[in-house]
């Protein structure tokens, strides 16, 4: 069955340095996700990707986050300049229409990101 | 912020029926109900949805009442390894569906 594949799967940073996180969506899919769930804590929607660009984001999003689909694999979630509240697991996931349309999405298992 | 209510834990004995409900009384005409489950930190796993026909996959079977305020996502011979966290979901953010997840509830197979 295909999946979501994440890599790499633990990345530790100093704080301060830049991370690009790198997810395959299901290779016919069109709509991409990142989320993020801090430890203990419930997943969250940062970001959504169709046609090249983002279609929704949410607060958590700000400039130090950007996102690329450099060829037609790729999936990346870019941190500019880490912060300690960055630590988290970030999870990709993708649709083939958007999921409110009777689609859903199907999630990655996580690139655990610890930030030092 | 999520629009369900779901028990926060539950237990289920190995072999048996694990019967999870959710309550979403104020779920609209044309929301879907999603149920996803994550086992340890691994990613969400997509498991059922549905409209406001029961379903049923390999994985589970989803019964949702006539008003649609509430369903109940059945596994039917749950095993150890479907010991994990299970969320209901019918709320979607946006015109991508973006997933709005709640606490769930943590079901625990025992052996």
């Amino acid at each position: 069955e295909p999946e979501v594949t994440q890599t790499p799967s633990h990345q530790v940073t100093q704080m301060g340095q830049e991370v690009i996180l790198r997810c395959v969506p299901i290779s016919n899919h069109l709509y991409f996700y990142w989320y993020r769930q801090i430890l203990g804590q419930k997943v969250e929607f940062l970001v959504s990707f169709y046609n090249n660009e983002i279609s929704e984001k949410s607060e958590i999003f700000d400039d130090q986050f950007s996102v690329e689909r450099p060829d037609g694999s790729n999936f990346t979630l870019k941190i500019r300049s880490t912060k300690l509240e960055d630590s988290a697991m970030y999870f990709c996931a993708s649709s083939a229409r958007p999921t409110g349309g009777n689609q859903p999405q199907h999630f990655g298992d996580g690139t655990r990101l610890s930030i030092l | 912020d999520a629009k369900t209510t779901q028990p926060p834990s539950m237990d289920c004995a190995e072999g048996r029926a694990a019967n999870l409900p959710c309550n979403h009384s104020t779920i609209s005409g044309n929301e879907y109900v999603y149920w996803y489950r994550q086992i340890h930190s691994q990613g969400p796993q997509y498991i059922i949805h549905g409209l406001k026909n029961n379903e049923t996959n390999e994985m589970a079977s989803l019964i949702i009442t006539e008003d649609r305020k509430s369903s109940t996502l059945i596994l039917p011979h749950a095993t150890l390894r479907d010991t994990a966290v299970y969320y209901c979901i019918v709320r979607v953010r946006g015109s991508q569906g973006n997933l709005i997840f709640g606490k769930g509830t943590k079901l625990s197979v025992k052996p």
